[in-house]
C-alpha cells in the first residue's frame, strides 16, 4: 500500500512565487491534515479536514490555502511565498474523527521547502 | 499557547536500559494521547495511544503511562535498543474537534 504520498519531495521557491504541495492517501481516510515542522518547533497544524468539500483551519493557517474535491487529495497552495514559510511540511490522514482508537494519523514522507 | 509540551528536547540513555519520554498538556478536554517516533528525513510513524479512560497501556517494550489529575504522560521504552534512536512526538486529540496537537519532540539519543 501506498498510504499517503507527497509530492514533491524538495523544492526552492523564489520570494512571491506560488506552488501546490500535492498529497495523496489510498486508505480511504475522511481526515487529513496540513502540517510543518521547524528546526526545533514540532508540528504545526496548518490546515486540515473532515471530509471531501470540507476545510478548516489549524493554528498557523496564514500565507497558505487548501482544497479537498475529493477524499483521496488534499493539495495545500501557498500563494507568495515567504522566507518564513522555509520548513518540512507534512501531510497526513486518519481513518476517524480523533479520539478513538482509529485516530491515529499516518503521514507522509514530507517536502523539504525553501524560500529564497 | 503550547497545548502539548515536551520540556527535555533530548534525551541519552544507554542501551539495555530504561528510556522514559515526558509529556505535560494544558487542556482537560483531551480525550486520547498518541506518541509518534521520527527517523531523519522521513515522516513520523505511530508508535502507541491512550484513551483517556484508561492509566496505562502497554505494547511490547513500549508503554504509555497517563495521569489525568497532573496532565503528565510518559512513554517508557525498555530495554531501550539502537534503533530507538529517534525523535519522538507527544500528541493530543480532542473529541470535540477534529485536531491532533503535537509537542515539539524529543531527540533520544541510545548509547552504545
Amino acid at each position: 500500500n501506498a498510504g499517503v504520498t507527497q509530492t514533491p519531495k524538495f523544492r526552492i521557491l523564489k520570494i512571491g512565487q506560488s506552488m501546490t504541495l500535492q498529497c495523496t492517501q489510498d486508505m480511504n481516510h475522511n481526515y487529513m491534515y496540513w502540517y510543518r515542522q521547524d528546526p526545533g518547533m514540532g508540528l504545526k497544524l496548518i490546515y486540515y479536514s473532515v471530509g471531501a468539500g470540507i476545510t478548516d483551519k489549524g493554528e498557523v493557517p496564514n500565507g497558505y490555502n487548501v482544497s479537498r474535491s475529493t477524499t483521496e487529495d488534499f493539495p495545500l497552495r501557498l500563494e507568495l511565498a515567504a522566507p518564513s514559510q522555509t520548513s518540512v511540511y507534512f501531510c497526513a490522514s486518519s481513518y476517524s474523527s480523533t479520539g478513538d482508537i482509529n485516530t491515529e494519523a499516518f503521514f507522509g514522507q514530507g517536502t523539504r521547502l525553501t524560500v529564497v | 499557547d503550547q497545548q502539548v509540551k515536551q520540556n527535555s528536547p533530548s534525551l541519552s540513555v544507554q542501551e539495555g536500559r530504561i528510556s522514559i519520554l515526558n509529556c505535560d498538556y494544558t487542556n482537560s478536554m483531551f480525550d486520547y494521547f498518541l506518541w509518534y517516533k521520527k527517523y531523519p528525513a522521513e515522516g513520523p510513524t505511530f508508535l502507541i495511544s491512550i484513551s483517556s479512560i484508561k492509566d496505562k497501556n502497554e505494547d511490547g517494550r513500549f508503554t504509555v503511562f497517563l495521569n489525568k489529575s497532573a496532565k503528565h504522560l510518559s512513554l517508557h521504552i525498555v530495554p531501550s535498543q539502537p534503533g530507538d534512536s529517534a525523535v519522538y512526538f507527544c500528541a493530543a486529540a480532542s473529541n470535540r474537534d477534529d485536531k491532533i496537537i503535537f509537542g515539539k519532540g524529543t531527540r533520544l539519543h541510545i548509547l552504545p
